[in-house]
């Protein structure tokens, strides 16, 4: 069975502090690992993709299979980082649907 | 359309009557998946269609729910007898053929039973 865990529920970081939301998986095969980003009022957005090894708006997030791990990193927060951010995951064919992990809502203080 | 379109937006029922939810793709995406958000929980798989493949309903949590899909367009998500715990917002998405690429979302229906 697939399974994402993102055991924070709340972070809260001053701006310019340092960025990291947690997301772990279970999956005995190959994954495929999104986040996900849910902006006040806005609808649910892919942020990035680990298969695409990009950076979207400063953060990257890298697959750690060892750890089975693929925590969302970013150097310097924004005020305009707080949302609500998913962890995803699904088998690399992408035939099955995405598993989403309950989010962390990250707020970032002034 | 641009994205992915829900209807309605917002929608009060009262319990025991049957709901019925919208949701019309991005033009091209051949497949398409409805979750469920109930208040501070995650996203909760409901069923998934594929082209012409018969839909995974492996997420639909009982036999009050069900879903249609014409070809490769809309898609509508029937809840008959509605109860209390079915409050939620359900949330429609598409992709390409493989999901790999990611979802596209709709904005929702938060659907209230009073």
């Amino acid at each position: 069975a697939q399974r994402v865990t993102q055991p924070e529920k709340l972070l809260s970081v001053f701006k310019g502090a340092p960025v990291e939301l947690k997301c772990n998986y279970s999956y005995s095969g190959s994954p495929e690992l999104f986040w996900y980003v849910q902006y006040s009022r806005q609808r649910l957005q892919l942020l990035l993709r680990h298969i695409s090894r990009e950076s979207i708006k400063g953060f990257t997030a890298d697959l750690n299979k060892g750890e089975t791990s693929f925590h969302l990193k970013k150097p310097f927060a924004q005020e305009e980082d707080s949302a609500m951010y998913y962890c995803a995951l699904s088998a690399i064919s992408g035939n099955t649907p995405l598993v989403f992990g309950k989010g962390t809502r990250l707020s970032v203080i002034a | 359309g641009a994205g992915v379109s829900q209807s309605p937006s917002n929608k009060v029922t009262e319990k025991g009557k049957d709901v019925e939810l919208r949701c019309d793709p991005i033009s091209g995406h051949t497949a398409l998946y409805w979750y469920r958000q109930r208040l501070g929980q995650g996203l909760e798989f409901l069923i998934y269609f594929q082209g012409n493949s018969a839909p995974d309903k492996s997420g639909l949590p009982s036999d009050r729910f069900s879903a249609e899909r014409t070809g490769e367009s809309v898609s509508t998500l029937t809840i008959q007898r509605t109860q209390q715990e079915d409050s939620a917002v359900y949330l429609c998405a598409s992709s390409l053929a493989r999901g790999n690429y990611g979802y596209t979302f709709g904005s929702g229906t938060r659907l209230t039973v009073v």
